[in-house]
């Protein structure tokens, strides 16, 4: 799989947008961007994946650039409840047999 | 359906003994069981992934004699830490495929394992 790179830590305003980056420059055509998030001695939690096109659902939006060597997770209005570690993962179609492999992620800390 | 449930939450034992934990789909049927471990301050890492009725594959590093993996059934996974010593001392996540999303993990909430 894909080599992803994340800034370690972000901060945002509660109630604003929060924008999360990704880099994966190495993507394959048939891998798969996902985002997880892990709040504190918790599990991950899926938050959303996408192949090209944008995608959004009720946690998130996820924007990929056309070349596909970038995506930006967004959570529309930030809460205190977003602060977590936010892990970009890069995986193969079909992969569902496959373990995933977490780098260290983002720091998301909502401020108040 | 993408419950998964871990038993227990947290665990603290004596040097020498063997833990069981238990990690369950709750409302779907789970293709693949993954188990994961993670240090203070550290990411996820694999452990080993199983499938219901065959033998867990085990990720380089990771003694099979030492984490029993057992699957019996499409929604039940355990993992047993055998003689467990206080650097086994970790947080242990499991995770299943099978649920709402076609090839997407769900994961547990965690068990937090400490050895004295």
């Amino acid at each position: 799989d894909a080599k992803t790179t994340q800034p370690p830590s972000m901060d945002c305003a509660e109630g604003r947008a929060a924008n999360l980056p990704c880099n994966h420059s190495t993507i394959s055509g048939n891998e798969y961007v996902y985002w997880y998030r892990q709040i504190h001695s918790q599990g991950p939690q899926y938050i959303i994946h996408g192949l090209k096109n944008n995608e959004t659902n009720e946690m998130a939006s996820l924007i990929i650039t056309e070349d596909r060597k970038s995506s930006t997770l967004i959570l529309p209005h930030a809460t205190l409840r977003d602060t977590a570690v936010y892990y970009c993962i890069v995986r193969v179609s079909g992969g569902g047999a496959d373990g995933l492999t977490f780098g260290k992620g983002t720091h998301l800390i909502i401020q108040p | 359906g993408a419950v998964v449930s871990q038993h227990p939450s947290r665990v603290i034992c004596k040097s020498g003994t063997s833990v069981k934990i238990e990690c369950r789909s709750l409302d779907f049927q789970a293709t693949t069981m993954f188990w994961y471990r993670q240090f203070p301050k550290k990411s996820l890492m694999l452990m080993a992934t199983s499938n219901e009725g065959s033998k867990a594959t085990y990720e380089q590093g990771v003694e099979k004699d030492k984490f029993l993996i057992n699957h019996a059934s499409l929604t039940l996974s355990t993992l047993t830490v055998t003689s467990a010593h206080p650097e086994d001392s970790s947080f242990y996540i499991c995770s299943a495929t099978g649920g709402l999303v076609l090839d997407t993990q769900y994961f547990g909430p965690g068990t937090r394992l400490t050895v004295l």
